[in-house]
């Protein structure tokens, strides 16, 4: 039962274009969001996070949005840029229990050049 | 300083042997996660550490899949009688303190492959 979908399983975006990764949720009872990049042959690192009573959070080139009432969120970077090609996994998290994470099944974005 | 190391980065075994994957978190960091990646899937939550609590096991599929943290630092998932279906990406994280807005920092990864 996937908690957390990634309905996109890649995305192909120009360099300097807006590239947006889109995320479903269907557990009322996550009220923490992140996203992870992974490169080949690592490990996802954390790119951004927001809580529940946000409905957005900005880091530079990245922007995460969320809509609890849609139980969406999506990563928004601008400009996109070559070295961002990876792929972008969507997680969640609930405030109680083993706080692990709630992973969908990643969007491989490739930036042109 | 130095992040998540795992071992080995690739295990190649034949279906009905065991194998152990080791873990070491970043020093000084109390909560470690194991998940794992199949082919087409997200990461899957196996198995989660914290401090000295009882670990919580309940993402495990099965009771041929084990896990122990000795002095609350490397761990080792071990898999008994592996089955080509283990076949996957093991993938540990650690955090500071296992708090729901702690970063998780996830190792490399050891690829299993089961023949």
């Amino acid at each position: 039962d996937q908690q957390v979908k990634q309905n996109s399983p890649s995305l192909s975006v120009q360099e300097g274009r807006i590239s947006i990764l889109n995320c479903d949720y269907t557990n009322s009872m996550f009220d923490y969001f992140l996203w992870y990049k992974k490169y080949p042959a690592e490990g996802p690192t954390f790119l951004i996070s927001i809580s529940s009573i946000k409905d957005k959070n900005e880091d530079g080139r990245f922007t995460v949005f969320l809509n609890k009432s849609a139980k969406h969120l999506s990563l928004h970077i601008v400009p996109s840029q070559p070295g961002d090609s990876a792929v972008y996994f969507c997680a969640a998290s609930k405030v109680t229990g083993a706080n692990n994470l709630f992973f969908g099944t990643g969007t491989r974005l490739t930036v042109i050049p | 300083g130095a992040g998540v190391s795992q071992s080995p980065s690739n295990k190649v075994t034949e279906k009905g042997k065991d194998v152990e994957l080791r873990c070491d978190p970043i020093s000084g960091h109390t909560a470690l996660y194991w998940y794992r990646q199949s082919l087409g899937q997200g990461l899957e939550f196996l198995i989660y550490f914290q401090g000295n609590s009882a670990p919580d096991k309940s993402g495990l599929p099965s009771d041929r899949f084990s896990a122990e943290r000795t002095g609350g630092s490397v761990s080792t998932l071990t898999i008994q009688r592996t089955q080509q279906e283990d076949s996957a990406v093991y993938l540990c994280a650690s955090s500071r303190a296992g708090a729901w807005t702690d970063t998780q920092y996830f190792g490399p990864g050891t690829r299993l492959t089961v023949l």
